[in-house]
């Protein structure tokens, strides 16, 4: 999947608990974005990032935050999970602006 | 913003048949239109992509149009094969940070 790694790939957890995912390129690219997968809704943006320390809401950013510290790792934090955060979650890259979109395999989340 | 809706939400054809799923968006900046195919349990890949500046694009079997003034596009398979079955979703970008904003998603079926 174009050079990216998503970690964990499947996680269960607590409604409350703080949880982490990241994602991991090796393809230098600028831009990355995390989205989430549910029925009936395609893909939605969450967050995403145009260069290390730089980053945007996306369509649904409440309740989430990201960091991107180094232009290979972008993380994504749910800070108090919640069942409506039950979701698969993509990590995405690009080169650019309006480049095309390269999909990780994605992370299969669910609060319990 | 930018909304895409996709129609159909689930399609099957017969081995051999033609399929056509449509997507409109509503933001008239939008000028790349991304299809992506997604297999089970798999990250979306893209499969095709137009700019605004064209109006239909091929590559092999699968070609799609765009019709800027009514603000819509299309996904055409032609010849599908039992490998074409998985879901389909397309996207428009409204020059935004290169943020992309799906459609739904296309459930479709080829039955040999």
């Amino acid at each position: 999947d174009a050079g990216i790694t998503q970690s964990p790939r499947h996680k269960v957890t607590e409604t409350g608990t703080p949880v982490t995912l990241r994602c991991h390129q090796t393809e230098n690219h600028r831009y990355m974005y995390w989205y989430r997968q549910d029925p009936g809704h395609g893909l939605r943006l969450i967050h995403y990032s145009y260069g290390v320390k730089d980053t945007d809401k996306g369509e649904v950013s409440d309740g989430y935050s990201v960091s991107r510290s180094k232009t290979e790792d972008f993380l994504l934090t749910l800070e108090s999970a919640t069942s409506s955060q039950t979701s698969v979650y993509f990590c995405a890259i690009s080169q650019g602006a309006d480049e095309k979109l390269f999909f990780g395999s994605g992370t299969q989340l669910s609060v319990l | 913003g930018e909304n895409v809706e996709q129609h159909p939400s689930t399609l099957s054809v017969q081995e051999g048949d033609s399929a056509v799923i449509k997507c409109t968006y509503s933001d008239s900046a939008s000028n790349y239109f991304p299809w992506y195919k997604q297999e089970l349990g798999k990250g979306p890949q893209l499969i095709i992509d137009i700019r605004s500046n064209v109006g239909e694009k091929k590559d092999q079997r699968i070609a799609v149009t765009l019709n800027k003034t009514a603000k819509h596009f299309s996904l055409h398979i032609t010849e599908t094969q039992p490998e074409d079955s998985a879901v389909y979703f397309c996207a428009a970008s409204p020059n935004q940070g290169g943020k992309l904003i799906f459609g739904q998603g296309t459930e479709l079926s080829v039955k040999p």
